[in-house]
Order: structure tokens, then sequence, then C-alpha cells
């Protein structure tokens, strides 16, 4: 079945350093979709990209779809404390008349102050 | 806050009991999914209603059964509990269905402990 695999798993950076999550789908997506878990909380919805290459700005996060729709890329630059969480990435996944959300493992990023 | 809410926040029990986790979604959602989280891993879905009906089954053990009620609420019941069912099982709802999937509301979660 499709698989959403996300790397890296962990990613440790020092306060001010930039940082990327990858997101890779076995079959092409219809959309993408980013959450963020703080640590101890549930997770929250960031994003939607829905065509092929398009990029989407939140402040000092950018998120891309590549061009086949087969992965996506959440680059936060000069990363702060309050980055800290873990970013997954779900694509919808067809089931009969429904669809369904496949997550990604998340990248779990820690910030040194 | 997500609008949607589940109880209790946190549960212990023995292995071999039965639980029932609750979930209210935000108001007017009509689909749920419960979502299951262990240690170090991403989000397991689990079971998906939409408006009473259920609609996408994902890795849900026999052991474990869900339902949507009338008033949309939902709940996930869990029997003959294992130790390796200790997780954190949340639930999620999202807007009436569209193409493509819309974006899911997660409740503050359920912290299960099996002892």
């Amino acid at each position: 079945g499709q698989q959403v695999m996300q790397i890296p798993q962990y990613q440790h950076v020092q306060e001010g350093e930039d940082f990327t999550t990858y997101c890779n789908s076995s079959t092409t997506l219809s959309n993408i979709q980013w959450y963020k878990q703080r640590p101890g909380g549930h997770p929250v919805f960031l994003i939607q990209l829905v065509k092929s290459g398009e990029v989407k700005k939140q402040k000092r996060l950018t998120f891309q779809f590549g061009e086949a729709k087969k992965n996506s890329s959440l680059h936060i630059t000069a990363t702060q404390t309050t980055d800290v969480g873990t970013y997954f990435c779900a694509g919808p996944r067809r089931q009969g008349g429904s669809e369904k959300l496949v997550f990604g493992k998340g990248t779990k990023l820690t910030v040194n102050p | 806050d997500s609008g949607v809410t589940q109880t209790p926040k946190h549960l212990i029990t023995a292995t071999g009991q039965r639980v029932t986790l609750r979930c209210s979604p935000r108001s007017g959602d009509l689909s749920v999914y419960w979502y299951q989280q262990s240690l170090d891993q991403g989000l397991q879905f689990l079971i998906q209603y939409y408006n009473g009906e259920e609609r996408a089954k994902g890795n849900i053990l026999e052991r474990f059964s869900a339902q949507q009620f009338p008033d949309l609420h939902s709940e996930l019941n869990l029997s003959s509990l294992e130790l390796g069912d200790s997780a954190l099982y949340f639930c999620a709802s999202s807007a009436p269905e569209g193409w493509p999937a819309n974006e899911q509301f997660f409740g503050p979660g359920t912290r299960l402990t099996v002892l």
C-alpha cells in the first residue's frame, strides 16, 4: 500500500540554524499536508499543498511540493526554540468511497538555545 | 484549542481489561478519525466514521472497536488489553467530505497505560 517516508527521523540544531525535513511517497499524491506536534501536545495542521511544484511560505517556514507530486519538504530558516516539536507530513489515500490520511513517522526537531 | 474534546485525559488499567475512550468532534464536523501514537512512532490510523457510518479502516486490531453516535460523538473501545496497547490515542475531526482531503483537527488525546 501507499507509504509515506520521512527523513530524518531526528534533527538537532543550534538556535539560528536552518532545518529541513523531507517527505517521500511511493505513489503520486493529490495533495500533501503538514502537521506540527509540540512535546506533550497534539498534531496541529500547518498547511496543505495541492499543485505540482507549489511553494508556500509561512513566516520562516517554506513548504514545497515536488513536480511529480510524490515528494515534499519543509524548511525552517533560522530556527527558534519555539520551533521544537515533531513535524509530520501526510498524504491522502483513497479507500472505498472515502479518504484517509497516511502520516509519515515524523521528524523530531530539537533546538539548542 | 482545536474544538475537539477527548476524555479521559489519562487512563491507567490492567492487562485483560476493557476501556472506552470518548471523543466529541468540532461543531459541524461529520468525520471522526481515531489514531494510535506509540512512543517514537508516528500516527497510526485506526478507523474513520462519517455521520455515524464506518468509512475507512486502518490497522485496527479485532480487540478494538469504535462507533459514532447520532450526536456525532465517537467512542473507541479497547478490550483484552495488552501491555503493547499503551499509547496515546488521538481523535480528529474534519469538515464534511470533499476532495482533496480536508485538514484534520486533533483532540488533546487520551494517554492509556496498561500495567
